[in-house]
């Protein structure tokens, strides 16, 4: 089955204990990215990556960090958590359609973080 | 890069078509209409996408005016399963393809 997993779905930890957030995709997609969702503001972009090796800053790429070892798993690292991150967080991967603008993007279950 | 503009929520009886209006005046001519989901805390669910011409799929079908510059989605027998946040955006090609903003939807409510 076709599908974006994220690990773990949920999570309680303390401010600064570092924590990554596992992301997984089974399509070959060489498009993926990060979002986190808040109360009245939406989904916000935290960072992308257009392949392998290649990643850059969505809108709110503070305190967090990614890597793009594997073309399949694209991490979300927060090296030292503080409270205002804790949010709902999602991960999305796509073919890469920078030709033809038309790629649908396919979502993981969401991360629920709690940073006390 | 295009923002879109949508009610904040609407209402429908079950069994009834559902419209929802999305404004994108600031739409250019190579960036696609997407519509996304999300029911409760899930993550988004893709619905259906076009540049210029109406589509349908299984799902719902998509209106987009001549000008480009609103659409509308259309449920044609909303359930109460489709009660769900909706999201219009716009998406580009080459350099705004990594650009994906979600705005804050519109919630409708399917009630029996």
């Amino acid at each position: 089955e076709a599908q974006v997993t994220q690990n773990p779905r949920y999570l309680i930890t303390v401010t600064g204990k570092k924590l990554t957030v596992t992301c997984s995709q089974n399509m070959n997609h060489e498009y993926m990215s990060w979002y986190r969702q808040d109360p009245g503001l939406g989904l916000r972009q935290i960072y992308y990556s257009m392949n392998v090796e290649v990643t850059d800053k969505g809108d709110v790429p503070e305190g967090y960090k990614v890597s793009r070892k594997e073309k399949r798993n694209f991490p979300l690292i927060l090296e030292s958590p503080s409270p205002n991150q804790t949010s709902l967080y999602f991960c999305a991967s796509s073919f890469d359609g920078r030709a033809r603008g038309r790629e649908t993007q396919y979502f993981g279950p969401g991360t629920r973080l709690l940073v006390l | 890069d295009a923002k879109t503009t949508q009610p904040t929520s609407m209402d429908c009886a079950e069994g009834r078509a559902a419209n929802l209006p999305c404004n994108h005046s600031t739409i250019s001519g190579n960036e696609y209409v997407y519509w996304y989901r999300q029911i409760h805390s899930q993550g988004p669910q893709y619905i259906i996408h076009g540049l210029k011409n109406n589509e349908t799929n299984e799902m719902a079908s998509l209106i987009i005016t001549e000008d480009r510059k609103s659409s509308t989605l259309i449920l044609p027998h909303a359930t109460l399963r489709d009660t769900a946040v909706y999201y219009c955006i716009v998406r580009g090609v080459s350099y705004n393809f990594n650009k994906f903003y979600f705005g804050s939807g519109t919630k409708l409510n399917v009630k029996p």
